[in-house]
């Protein structure tokens, strides 16, 4: 059974730019969520989709952006970018979300943005 | 704010003994704990999940829960070398996302 997958697992932008990143959650899970870590705040919640809609929120600009596809795949878009956004960008799947109780998630390999 | 509470280690212990991780969380209607672990470079892997207070036992790896403390722990026994990582404690509240700590950092020396 294939994992969580990310595209692209490396890349480097230069301030000002727009970057997005793309997300195949397991099959068969329809949940798909999005996480920043850095070294100083560690993993922090961006957003939450499930069956296309976004379901939660984290606290993060406008700037940052997300959908889903009818086959689970996701995107996050990050316009205008900032020295600070340089981070690892995880997404993670489950079977029917984070909301739901006793859930588990599992996380892809992650995307490392770095922006100069 | 929905908080949880790691100590940043490093946390170092013997090949061969117990390593205990501890985590508190805020919000006391907090129904689901889980342990992940994430080695330098690689992105976080599930270790164990609890529900319940007491004690879950999975291998070398025992999850320790007490809500009315708002506490969880995870025990490692015999720690190996291969063991040293960052583990994370995760939070869920029922109808939100899952909370993080900053995780412990976890140094097995052989």
């Amino acid at each position: 059974k294939a994992g969580v997958t990310q595209t692209p697992r490396y890349l480097i932008k230069t301030r000002g730019q727009q970057v997005t990143l793309s997300c195949s959650p397991i099959s068969g899970h329809r949940s798909v969520s999005w996480y920043q870590q850095t070294p100083g705040q560690g993993l922090q919640f961006l957003f939450e989709y499930f069956s296309e809609t976004q379901r939660n929120k984290g606290n993060f600009p406008g700037r940052f952006s997300g959908r889903q596809f009818s086959n689970s795949r996701s995107e996050m878009n990050v316009s205008t970018l900032e020295l600070g956004d340089s981070a690892l960008y995880l997404c993670a799947s489950s079977l029917t979300g984070t909301s739901a109780s006793g859930n588990t998630i599992y996380f892809g390999e992650g995307s490392w943005l770095t922006v100069v | 704010q929905k908080e949880v509470e790691q100590n940043s280690g490093p946390l170092s212990v013997p090949e061969g003994a117990i390593a205990s991780l501890n985590c508190t969380y805020s919000d006391r209607v907090s129904q689901s704990f889980f342990w992940y672990r994430q080695y330098s470079g690689k992105s976080p892997e599930l270790i164990m999940s609890i529900y319940s207070n007491g004690d879950k036992e999975d291998g070398r790896f025992t999850a320790q829960l007490n809500k009315a403390s708002q506490y969880v722990s995870l025990l490692i026994r015999d720690s190996q070398p291969s063991d040293s990582a960052t583990y994370l404690c995760a939070v869920n509240s029922g109808n939100t996302p899952l909370v993080f700590g900053k995780g412990t950092r976890l140094s097995v020396i052989a």
